[in-house]
């Protein structure tokens, strides 16, 4: 199976700041990643798909982009509804393979 | 628009079956195959396997081979994923998606294995 490295596994920040998440995959995943966020008691949201697209209706401080196995999800200017967990998936490969998840927390 | 409605809340005792429900709504129910994640607190999100909802084929994470089963009722645009000989590591919050573009997602399914 693909594997997900995600982090970090906790990231706290300020209300403002410009935050990365990464995943980086053990194998050649072409741009088939996409991130959820995920509010408590809520199902996963897709806000990414192809690596670097924004799904509808996601604020454009939210970007994706690649860097060779390297995936990162940036928030440019984060507002306290950003506040959540935030997943990777690999859709290249059966079976599908998510990140661990990070927890986006206010500092 | 596009609709997943699960069943509802499920506590089951260890060795026993239980079978959860996804009704679709708002798109045609066999243009795109559903998709089984489970999400527990300390394996995160795994998946599980996708049904092919015009053929019904099958396909499963290897993890879940034998654990889960998933069958489809076109006549009522609804997915079944039963999970037998239920242990305690099976108590999670199961979710079905439609297609491989996770867009969508149902509410979750909490499923309690519980003596």
């Amino acid at each position: 199976d693909i594997q997900m490295t995600q982090s970090p596994s906790s990231l706290p920040a300020s209300l403002g700041d410009r935050v990365t998440i990464t995943c980086r995959a053990s194998q050649d995943i072409g741009n088939y990643l996409r991130w959820f966020q995920q509010k408590p008691g809520k199902s996963p949201r897709l806000m990414i798909y192809g690596a670097t697209n924004l799904a509808a209706g996601v604020p454009s401080r939210f970007s994706g982009s690649r860097s060779g196995s390297d995936y990162s999800l940036t928030i440019s200017s984060l507002e306290s509804e950003d506040m959540a967990d935030y997943y990777c998936l690999q859709s290249k490969e059966s079976p599908f393979t998510f990140g661990a998840g990070t927890k986006l927390e206010l500092k | 628009q596009v609709q997943l409605q699960q069943s509802g809340a499920e506590l089951a005792k260890p060795g026993s079956s239980v079978k959860i429900s996804c009704k679709a709504s708002g798109y045609t129910f066999t243009s795109y195959y559903i998709s089984w994640i489970k999400q527990t607190t300390g394996q995160g999100l795994e998946y599980i396997g996708y049904i092919n909802t015009g053929s019904g084929g099958t396909n499963y994470n290897e993890k879940f081979k034998g654990k889960a089963t998933l069958t489809v009722d076109k006549s009522s645009s609804t997915a079944f994923m039963q999970l037998s000989s239920l242990t305690p590591d099976d108590s999670a919050v199961y979710y079905c998606a439609p297609g491989g573009g996770f867009a969508y997602w149902g509410q979750g399914t909490l499923v309690t294995v519980s003596s």
